[in-house]
């Protein structure tokens, strides 16, 4: 099955630095991949996501790209403020032909912007 | 749009009882709803995926009379945790797919945190 591994587990960055954190998945047929933000004792809150017909997505301040051949796929913050601290989470979706529409996580990021 | 509400936010039970968890979404008909649990600092683990008017389909390792799964409209699914345990306690969080071709967004609900006394 599908597995998708998240770099780094913690990142630690200075107000208006940017953020990047990484991910790799392992099945070549995933077709979707989302990143979620999850603030202490709340639920994850999609942030930005990308198909994989598209290279580069961007949204204000935040950025995903995708690189199919080599299978990964990377989430960039730009200008980063102290409410963008928070848990990061990459996922693949795995497809539809494998009978299992379900987004596999990886493990997820602690993202802390130091004012 | 696209909001997906749970209640009770926060359980507390007694080991033996059942506690029974509702996921809405409130402003889009899913096709599918999501069970996780998420145990702290750790990721999210999926439990079952479950679609409307059919029965839940349990991912590997879940017990599927302990953690029962009604999907009765498009709108709202219920997860029950029967006979609870102290090692139930988690943070559990369901999500929805908007119905309709095309749609591959997972929408989070705030989760429910369950305490098994």
């Amino acid at each position: 099955g599908e597995n998708v591994e998240q770099h780094p587990s913690t990142l630690s960055v200075q107000e208006g630095d940017s953020a990047v954190i990484k991910c790799t998945y392992s099945d070549s047929a995933s077709n979707y991949f989302p990143w979620y933000k999850q603030e202490l004792g709340k639920g994850p809150q999609l942030i930005i996501d990308i198909r994989s017909n598209v290279g580069e997505k961007k949204d204000q301040r935040i950025a995903v790209t995708l690189n199919k051949t080599a299978k990964h796929f990377s989430l960039h913050i730009t200008e980063t403020q102290p409410e963008d601290s928070a848990v990061y989470f990459c996922a693949a979706r795995t497809p539809f032909r494998s009978g299992s529409e379900k987004l596999v996580f990886g493990k997820g990021t602690k993202l802390t912007v130091n004012p | 749009g696209a909001v997906v509400s749970q209640h009770p936010s926060r359980v507390i039970c007694k080991s033996g009882t059942s506690v029974k968890i509702e996921c809405r979404s409130l402003d889009f008909q899913a096709t599918t709803m999501f069970w996780y649990r998420q145990f702290p600092k750790q990721s999210l683990m999926l439990m079952a995926t479950s679609n409307e008017g059919s029965k839940a389909t349990y991912e590997q390792g879940v017990e599927k009379d302990k953690f029962l799964i009604n999907h009765a409209s498009l709108t709202l699914s219920t997860l029950t945790v029967t006979s609870a345990h102290p090692e139930d306690s988690s943070f559990y969080i369901c999500s929805a797919t908007p119905q309709g071709r095309g749609y591959y967004e997972q929408y989070f609900g705030p989760g429910t945190r369950l305490t098994v006394t």
